[in-house]
């Protein structure tokens, strides 16, 4: 099976940077990707990470080490509408189009 | 350029019961994907449907049940109605041969059991 670990609640203020951590265990690693949700709202694509590295998206960025099985997503230049839940999921080799998502994290922007 | 569409938005069922969930997937999209998401816990992946038919199960029982049509929309089953089934049910679409990293996600429907 997987299994995905990433924080339970981030604050940040306005303006700042802040970093989004995710460790996965599993077999037939494909690649990782992230999801943010509002509140009542669906999940919706923010990145994706099938090789080493960084991978950059306006003011997000991801990161992907499948040696250290590890992840984060990287949110800069913070505004009050990026507070949500951030989800990071995997993708096996074989099922490609079905992710195994973490817990997520609430993340909440301060004025 | 609809995106994908969920049906109801609210339902409230009682134990014992059975409950049917309907998905419209993206303009163009020929796969679909059901989640369960409960409350602070991210989505668990229930089953995918291609080409009308189940191709991926996750870990839930036979209790949970689907179909896919023609057009490519899909219902999701659930029998026998227990508490623990209340939870946000998800449903994603993609299409075939295309860029996989994607999932579109509908907005879902509520399930409260009393």
């Amino acid at each position: 099976g997987q299994s995905l670990e990433q924080p339970s609640e981030v604050t940040a203020v306005e303006g700042a940077i802040v970093q989004i951590n995710c460790t996965y265990q599993t077999s037939g690693f494909y690649g990782l990707s992230w999801y943010q949700q509002h509140d009542g709202g669906a999940p919706t694509f923010l990145s994706y990470n099938g090789l080493d590295g960084l991978e950059e998206t306006g003011r997000f960025s991801s990161f992907l080490s499948r040696s250290d099985s590890y992840g984060y997503l990287l949110l800069q230049e913070l505004q009050m509408k990026d507070s949500a839940s951030y989800f990071c999921a995997v993708r096996v080799s074989g099922s490609a189009r079905q992710l195994t998502f973490g817990s997520g994290t609430q993340l909440t922007v301060l004025p | 350029d609809a995106g994908v569409t969920q049906s109801p938005t609210h339902l409230i069922k009682t134990r014992g019961q059975q409950v049917t969930l309907r998905c419209s997937p993206k303009s163009g999209h020929d796969t679909v994907s059901w989640y369960q998401q409960a409350l602070g816990q991210g989505p668990q992946f229930i089953f995918q449907y291609y080409e009308e038919e189940e191709r991926q199960r996750g870990n839930f029982p036979d209790r949970f049940s689907g179909h896919q049509f023609p057009n490519y929309s899909s219902e999701l089953n659930v029998n026998a109605l227990l508490l623990g089934d209340s939870a946000l049910y998800l449903c994603a679409s993609s299409r075939t041969g295309t860029d996989k990293r994607i999932q579109y996600f509908g907005p879902g429907t509520r399930l409260l059991v009393l």
